[in-house]
Order: C-alpha cells, then structure tokens, then sequence
C-alpha cells in the first residue's frame, strides 16, 4: 500500500487543456512536495507547501495543500507539449522522504 | 546550492557479478542520503537512507546493502547480482533543515 496515492496514473491530454493530479494520503504531513521527472532523468523539484490550504503558483501550475495536510492538488493551466514528463508527491515521514507512484502526463501538440 | 554525483550512468552486469554505485555531495554538511531504485516510468522505491556516518537503514529485505563511509559519501552494494536488480537507481540527498530532495542523474542497471 502506497502511504501517497497519485492519480490518475496516466493522462495523455491536447496541448491547451487544462488538467489536475491528485495526491492523497491517509496521513499528516509536514509538507508535501512536487516533482518533474524526465526519462532517463532524476526528479526535480517543483515546490513545497507547507501550511494547510497554501497556494502556490509557478506560471501555469497551481499547487494547493489541504486543509488538513493529508493531500494535495497540481494543477496545470494551458498545458503544452513541455509539460510532459512524471510527476511526483513526496511526503516526509519521520527520516524518510516517501514518494507517490506518479502520474505519467503527456501533452500532444 | 547541493550538488549530487552519481555514476555509473549506465551499466550492465552479468548475474552473479557484485555492483558498486557511488553517490556524492557537494555544498551541504550532514544531510540525509537516500538510494531509490524506479521501475519505467513509475514512482520512487525507498531502498535505503541514512542520516549520518555508519547510519543506514533499509527499507525492503533485498539482494543490496548501502554505506556511508563518509559524510557527503553514500554507496549501494550487492555480492551477487540478480536479474530482479536491473532498473534506474537513483541518489538523493535532503538537507534536514528542510525536506526538499536533489537527486543525482541516476543509474540505469542492466543485469544480464
């Protein structure tokens, strides 16, 4: 079972639309972050959020935290061929920095 | 800023071979390291992570074990390579302070 639930797990969107991944967690987290992957690539990250309900805006993705810090939202306005790649939740657990399975987006131009 | 370097880039091994995949740091003291391995295309396998010289912990019973001679130093291991071991390992290093990740370009192991 993984303690981050990313979905959907694959999304193959026009170039243009908007879209929304999702990460949930049964669990408190002090922060959560984001992070774009590459093939043949390590991740990089994107943002943290910190405080319960924060929105972060970096150009067309918004990124929100809950309320109760147990999940989070990326959203990405106008997506663009660009975009494309793996995306990532991570959540600190104790020492550990636990990951999401990812979602996959791709963007056709 | 942190730096990580991770080598090989690539490397393909025969079964019964021992690896050695090497992790190092640059401009940060006393972070956490940690070794993921990635299937294609998916998420981050936890396999090991320390928070200090000697300190290792694991997180799935495997065929690898991890060390941390050194500080800015974390190295991932195995005796005797499987076919299951083939995959993209990767390096990443978290400054406690703050629990974003830097990640080296990763490893991708081919075990023949």
């Amino acid at each position: 079972t993984q303690l981050l639930e990313q979905s959907p797990q694959f999304l193959s969107i026009q170039e243009g639309e908007n879209l929304t991944v999702y990460c949930n967690s049964s669990s408190v987290f002090s922060s959560l972050q984001w992070y774009r992957q590459e093939p043949g690539e390590g991740p990089v990250l994107l943002v943290t959020v910190v405080t319960g309900g924060e929105v972060k805006k970096l150009k067309r993705l918004t990124f929100q935290f809950g309320d109760a810090r147990k999940d989070s939202s990326l959203h990405i306005t106008a997506a663009q061929p660009g975009d494309t790649g793996l995306y990532l939740c991570a959540g600190a657990q104790g020492n550990k920095l636990v990951f999401g399975a990812g979602t996959i987006l791709r963007v056709k131009s | 800023s942190q730096t990580i370097h991770q080598w090989p880039a690539t490397l393909v091994q025969p079964v019964g071979s021992p690896l050695s995949l090497e992790c190092t740091v640059e401009g940060t003291s006393n972070p956490n390291l940690y070794w993921y391995r990635q299937a294609a295309g998916r998420g981050l396998q936890l396999l090991f992570y320390s928070v200090g010289i000697g300190q290792i912990s694991s997180e799935v019973p495997q065929n690898l074990s991890a060390s941390r001679p050194q500080d800015r130093q974390f190295i991932l291991s195995s005796k005797k390579l499987l076919l299951s071991d083939s995959g993209f390992y990767l390096c990443a290093c978290e400054d406690p302070s703050n629990t974003e990740a830097f990640f080296g370009q990763g490893t991708r192991l081919t075990v023949v």
